[in-house]
């Protein structure tokens, strides 16, 4: 039969130009926000965080943006590089709960050398 | 830099069989996760433990489902009795505080046939 999937956003972007990924997250309450990489095969891999007290927050060529008015987060990737092609995940958690995450569905990143 | 391990990387195994995934979470964490993902799907929460008990658990951890930490080093996830729609990617987390700095293992891929 046919299988159902999720149909993953593709961004394809040249070597050596920024990329950035867009995320909407469902929770008014949340206060905690971690951008993941993910390699096929492979673990959610940490990027980046940010509070939901701040509006964003810089990494070695990774910036996360947070815009808690419209629930929106994004990650920008400096000088992509072949190397950053995988699905990206942004993920929430919210005060209350004992710390579960609730990821979004992902974007696959493709780097065209 | 510390990594949490899990074993084994692929298990597979017939409909109704138990299985036991085992993860080693970082040895100075005090909180632990289970996710699962379905192939192609988003990585979706099964339960969070601190303190030796289920702190949090979502629909998907009914009572076929149960975790252990039987030493001071592994945390278990078993299945009692397997069903097709089990066959997943597992992975287990820790964390040094409920919202911080979230680790992921590289994950055990669960086949049941």
């Amino acid at each position: 039969g046919e299988s159902v999937g999720l149909h993953l956003p593709t961004l394809s972007v040249q070597e050596g130009d920024n990329s950035i990924i867009n995320c909407a997250y469902s929770n008014s309450a949340s206060d905690y926000f971690i951008w993941y990489k993910q390699e096929s095969g492979k673990g959610p891999q940490f990027i980046i965080d940010i509070r939901s007290n701040m509006d964003k927050r810089q990494g070695q060529r990774v910036t996360v943006l947070l815009n808690k008015t419209v629930k929106h987060l994004s990650l920008q990737i400096a000088a992509t590089q072949p190397g950053d092609s995988a699905v990206y995940f942004c993920a929430e958690n919210y005060g209350g709960s004992q710390g579960n995450l609730i990821f979004g569905k992902g974007t696959k990143l493709s780097v065209k050398p | 830099e510390p990594e949490v391990t899990q074993t084994p990387s692929h298990q597979v195994t017939q409909m109704g069989q138990e299985v036991i995934l085992r993860c080693v979470p970082i040895s100075n964490h005090l909180y632990f996760y289970w996710y699962r993902q379905i192939l192609g799907q988003k990585v979706e929460f099964l339960v969070s433990f601190y303190n030796n008990e289920i702190s949090e658990k979502s629909e998907i951890f009914d009572d076929q489902f149960s975790v252990e930490r039987p030493d001071g080093s592994n945390f278990t996830l078993k299945i009692r009795s397997t069903k097709l729609e089990d066959s997943a990617m597992y992975f287990c987390a820790s964390t040094r505080t409920a919202n911080y700095g979230y680790t992921f293992g590289s994950g055990t891929r669960l086949t049941v046939v």
